[in-house]
């Protein structure tokens, strides 16, 4: 039963460029949430999706959207980067259940020069 | 402001011996708090969910008690493992909406 994985695992980009990163949840799950986290801190929300729609939201510019697709995959996309939207981005799935657990990917690694 | 705060932000042990990590909150209505393992460039890993009704939970080696009184929780790790060395995050579950306020973690360091 594989879990949550994550595409790419590491990526360099310039600053302005756009990114997109794909997450597959683990089998079975229909929520997918996104966090950044940067170096030495904790996971910070961007947003979460359920049904194909954005239903949470953490605060985060619109430079960040995503989606996600009837097979429960997601993608997260950052439009005109930023030196500072460098950072591990982590993607977590989970029943749509109040005391569901998160199950995160190892993540993609951003950097931006 | 709901907020999440862990001490310490770091600690050092040596292989064997036993720790608590803190984590107190401020964050209104409860619904229930985990606590998270994460080794460096991995994903955080679910250790325990707790609910407000529930003062203590068990996984292995690590027992995390709940005080929803005083809005404070602590991780045990006992007989510290090389393999324990990772970051300890502390995470609330506001009832609004599931969402989810994280905590800053702390870096536990186990040396042989």
């Amino acid at each position: 039963d594989a879990g949550v994985t994550q595409s790419p695992t590491h990526l360099i980009k310039t600053r302005g460029q756009q990114v997109t990163l794909r997450c597959s949840p683990k089998s079975g799950h229909d929520t997918v949430s996104w966090y950044q986290q940067a170096l030495g801190q904790g996971p910070q929300f961007i947003f979460q999706y359920y049904e194909e729609e954005e239903r949470q939201r953490g605060n985060f510019p619109d430079r960040f959207s995503g989606h996600q697709f009837p097979n429960y995959s997601s993608e997260l996309n950052v439009n005109a980067l930023l030196l500072g939207d460098s950072a591990l981005y982590l993607c977590a799935s989970s029943l749509d259940r109040e005391r569901s657990p998160l199950h995160f990917g190892n993540g993609t690694r951003l950097t931006v020069t | 402001k709901n907020q999440v705060e862990q001490s310490p932000q770091s600690l050092i042990i040596l292989e064997g011996k036993n720790c608590t990590l803190q984590c107190n909150y401020t964050v209104s209505p409860f619904s229930n708090l985990r606590w998270y393992k994460q080794d460096t460039g991995r994903g955080p890993v679910s250790l325990t969910i707790m609910t407000f009704s529930e003062n203590t939970k068990s996984n292995g080696r690590y027992t995390a008690t709940l005080d929803a009184d005083t809005k404070q929780s602590s991780l045990h790790i006992t007989a510290s493992q090389l393999s324990d060395s990772a970051s300890y995050i502390c995470v609330v579950s506001a009832d609004s909406n599931y969402q989810l306020i994280w905590g800053a973690g702390t870096k536990l360091i186990i040396k042989p």
